[in-house]
This record gives C-alpha cells, sequence and structure tokens, in this order.
C-alpha cells in the first residue's frame, strides 16, 4: 500500500523559513515524480512544486520561484520542501502527492495518483 | 501558464439527479485533464484520468468526456457521498494547475 506521510509544519513568522518533509513508502520512490500542491484555508489547490524521478528536474510556480526549493533524499525514500522568506499568502495545508503515468484515449497522461494527510503551515505574527 | 475554469461553482443538486461540471482550459491541452474529488478534511482524490478514463476504484456513476480545451465531468444519479469539491487539472506541461473547484452540494 502507498504511504506519503507528510511532517514539518507549523507556526513561523512572515519572513521565517520552515522544511517539510514527506516520508514515502509502498512503491519505489526513485522511480516516481513527485509533487508538492497546497490549499490555503477554504481555497481551492495550488500546485507548488515538481521533482522529476530521473535527470532531476525541478518546477516551480511562479508565486514560490525563487524562495521554496524542492528536493528529494531517495535512500531514505523522503521528499523535502524547504521554504524561505514565507509570507502570510503562504499560510495553506501542503500535500506531497506522487506522480504518475497513466495511459487512456491512446496517450500516457500524468496523473497525482497518491497523496499524503498534509501538514499545516501558518505563517503569522 | 495554462489557466482552468470550472462551471458552475457552486453547483447543488439533490441525491439521485445527473449533474456535469465542466471545466475550460486557456489553450488546447488535447486529453491531458484529470478530475479529483475532495472532501472537507481529507486529501483530493483522483476519479478520471486522460479526460475520460476512470481510475481504478471509482463507481461508473462518474464519467468524463472531452478533449482540446471543453471538458466535463458528469455524476448520473448523485449518491450522499458523492458531495464534495471537485478539481480538474492539466497534466499538459509540467507547471500543472488546477480549476478553482467546484463545491457541489445538497
Amino acid at each position: 500500500e502507498v504511504q506519503l506521510v507528510e511532517s514539518g509544519g507549523g507556526l513561523v513568522q512572515p519572513g521565517g523559513s520552515l522544511r517539510l518533509s514527506c516520508v514515502a513508502s509502498g512503491f519505489t520512490f526513485s522511480h516516481y515524480a513527485m509533487n508538492w500542491v497546497r490549499q490555503a484555508p477554504g481555497k481551492g489547490l495550488e500546485w507548488v512544486s515538481h521533482f522529476s524521478g530521473r535527470g532531476g528536474n525541478t518546477y516551480y510556480a511562479a508565486s514560490v520561484e525563487g524562495r521554496f526549493t524542492i528536493s528529494r533524499d531517495n535512500s531514505k525514500n523522503t521528499l523535502y520542501l524547504q521554504m524561505n522568506s514565507l509570507r502570510a499568502e503562504d499560510t495553506a495545508i501542503y500535500y506531497c502527492a506522487k506522480d504518475a503515468d497513466y495511459f487512456g484515449s491512446g496517450n500516457y497522461v500524468r496523473v497525482f495518483d497518491n497523496w499524503g494527510q498534509g501538514t499545516l503551515v501558518t505563517v503569522s505574527s | 501558464d495554462i489557466q482552468l475554469t470550472q462551471s458552475p461553482s457552486p453547483l447543488s443538486a439533490s441525491v439521485g439527479d445527473r449533474v456535469t461540471i465542466t471545466c475550460r482550459a486557456s489553450q488546447s491541452i488535447n486529453n491531458y485533464l484529470n478530475w479529483y474529488q475532495q472532501k472537507p478534511g481529507k486529501a483530493p482524490k483522483v476519479l478520471i484520468y486522460a479526460a475520460s478514463s476512470l481510475q481504478s476504484g471509482v463507481p461508473s456513476r462518474f464519467s468524463g468526456n472531452g478533449s482540446g480545451t471543453d471538458f466535463t465531468l458528469t455524476i448520473s444519479s448523485l449518491r450522499p457521498e458523492d458531495f464534495a469539491t471537485y478539481y480538474c487539472q492539466q497534466s499538459y506541461i509540467t507547471h500543472y494547475t488546477f480549476g478553482q473547484g467546484t463545491k457541489l452540494d445538497i
């Protein structure tokens, strides 16, 4: 059974830093791309960052580019999100999500097929 | 980035109703469109991928359609457990985006 368990959330002051972790089990972690997705209180889903399974390519949403850094340690089956220069608008539940290729309608598409339970980050003075 | 616009939002319906949620992309995304369901306090789960393929374990009353810029998610006969928020997501480019969500309530 695939499991994703996030940790590291908490209360931090504006301008502060926090590092989130997501420990994966039940699948070959190194083979899969991973993502961070966040959800502000009462709001919709926002994709934050992506780390490819092979090749080490990373991508960021414009709202976090230059402040957040995604990384992974395949030996520990763990995905990280280093968040610096935090702002009030970064307050959200942060989910990690496994990214897999699914074949449908004649081609492969990427799907977030497993999600963690999320960890809450609150940025406030 | 590719923008996704969902309608209607919110959506009120009753048990047994047939409902359709629409997702429109700001540019053509072929069939790189997924649908997720999220219940309060829970993580999202995938219902439909590649616009029309049903994820394993998802009831057949859920169906998806569309290609290019216009997509639909249809629930053929609403059950109480279907009242939730639904999101479309594009995976055409790695700067993934989600629609703003459609809250389906009674």
